[in-house]
Order: C-alpha cells, then sequence, then structure tokens
C-alpha cells in the first residue's frame, strides 16, 4: 500500500534552533509533494509544494523542503525555529494525475521561548 | 474570503444518533474532500467527490454517506453514530488537476465530533 512515513513524532526545541523534519514515501512513480502546517485550533494550510524542477523549494515563514528522488524523501528545514512555529506538520503525497493525498502521521513540534 | 466553511464546529451525539456535517467553498474548485484526523494516525481520507453529482470512497468509508447536489456543497452524513467515530473532520477542496495532479488543497476549520 502506498505510505508516507514521518519518523518524527514529537520535537521540541529552543528558539532559534534548526529544525528538519523527516518524511519518506513509498510510491515508485512520478509523485507531487506537499508540507502543510497546522496551528493549535486551526485547520492545515499549505506550507510548501514540489511538482518539478528544482529539488529545492522554499515555502512560506521561511521554511524549505529538499525532494531526494533516490531517497524517496522530501525533509522540511527551517534555519531557526521561533515560538509561533509550534505546531503539527504534515507531508503528503500523490501520484501524478491522481488527487487524492496520503497523509503521514504528522509531528507536533514544540519551540520553548 | 470565506473560502471553506464547514458547520457545525462542535457536535455531540449518542450512539446511534444520525448527522450531517455541511462543508461549503466558494472558490469553484470542482473537487471536495473529507477526511478524519486522528492522533497518531494523520489525516484519512473517507469520501471524496471530482464534480457535482459525483463521489467516490476513500480510505476509510464505512459508516459515512456523503452528498453533492451542488458544486460548492459537500456532506457527510453518518446514519447510526459509532463511538468510533469520534474524531475531528476536515473538509477540503482543490481546483481540478487534469493530468499533474498537483493542485494543493484548501482545507475548513474542522468539525469536532464527539460520539458518546
Amino acid at each position: 500500500a502506498q505510505s508516507v512515513s514521518q519518523h518524527n513524532h514529537h520535537v521540541i526545541l529552543s528558539e532559534a534552533a534548526s529544525l528538519e523534519l523527516g518524511c519518506n514515501y513509498s510510491y515508485g512513480g512520478t509523485v507531487n509533494l506537499f508540507w502543510y502546517v497546522q496551528y493549535p485550533g486551526q485547520h492545515l494550510q499549505l506550507l510548501l509544494k514540489y511538482f518539478s524542477g528544482d529539488p529545492l523549494v522554499k515555502g512560506i515563514k521561511g521554511f524549505e523542503a529538499e525532494f531526494i528522488k533516490s531517497k524517496f524523501s522530501f525533509n522540511l528545514r527551517k534555519p531557526s525555529v521561533q515560538w509561533s512555529d509550534t505546531a503539527e506538520y504534515f507531508c503528503a503525497v500523490n501520484h501524478r494525475g491522481f488527487q487524492k493525498l496520503v497523509f503521514g502521521t504528522g509531528t507536533r513540534l514544540l519551540v520553548s521561548p | 474570503n470565506a473560502g471553506v466553511t464547514q458547520t457545525p464546529k462542535f457536535r455531540v451525539l449518542k450512539t446511534g444518533q444520525s448527522m450531517t456535517l455541511l462543508c461549503a467553498q466558494d472558490m469553484n474548485h470542482e473537487y471536495m474532500y473529507w477526511y478524519r484526523q486522528d492522533p497518531g494516525m494523520g489525516l484519512r481520507l473517507i469520501h471524496y467527490s471530482v464534480g457535482e453529482g459525483t463521489t467516490a470512497k476513500g480510505e476509510v468509508p464505512d459508516g459515512y454517506n456523503v452528498s453533492r447536489l451542488k458544486k460548492q456543497n459537500f456532506l457527510l452524513g453518518l446514519e447510526s453514530a459509532a463511538p468510533s467515530q469520534t474524531s475531528v473532520y476536515f473538509c477540503a477542496s482543490s481546483r481540478q488537476t487534469g493530468a499533474a495532479g498537483n493542485q494543493p488543497q484548501h482545507f475548513g476549520d474542522g468539525t469536532r465530533l464527539s460520539i458518546l
């Protein structure tokens, strides 16, 4: 079955620390990749997406992600986190031409001031 | 800009009761989706629709029905609620994607449903 793995379930960081959240998927074909963020009590919002081209994509709020096809990975990074980045982060993947997204289980990030 | 609106925001039901969750979008999107979010399990697709009058099953469709009578609305029904359906339900919509499948989904604020 197609799956998306987020190995870090909970991450706790201090402000200004660097962040990297892992995402691996099991698809063999061409994929579209997304990172969504859910702030406490809010709906999911798109952070960034990769469809094609430069494998290093930049999103909102200083986040970026790198697509490494050989590793089936799409890790999310931020050089210096802020308290306001406290949220749950979801990686999602779909096959080209197939709109249904498969989500990872999410990573809860807590940034302490 | 309303985007995707879900009603109600909270509801408590007794086992066996029925209810309908309403999702409305004002972005003229073709595709709409219903997900449930449970701790440690991420979002799982219940049903989706690729256009008015069409629906399809997702990953966890049992116990739910849906209807898309109007393009802007997507209803999720629970005919006989069970405690296992206690969850947070999210609706989403997206543009028609064509061959690429790369349109991001836009989410509503969610409905927190408790079944006693």
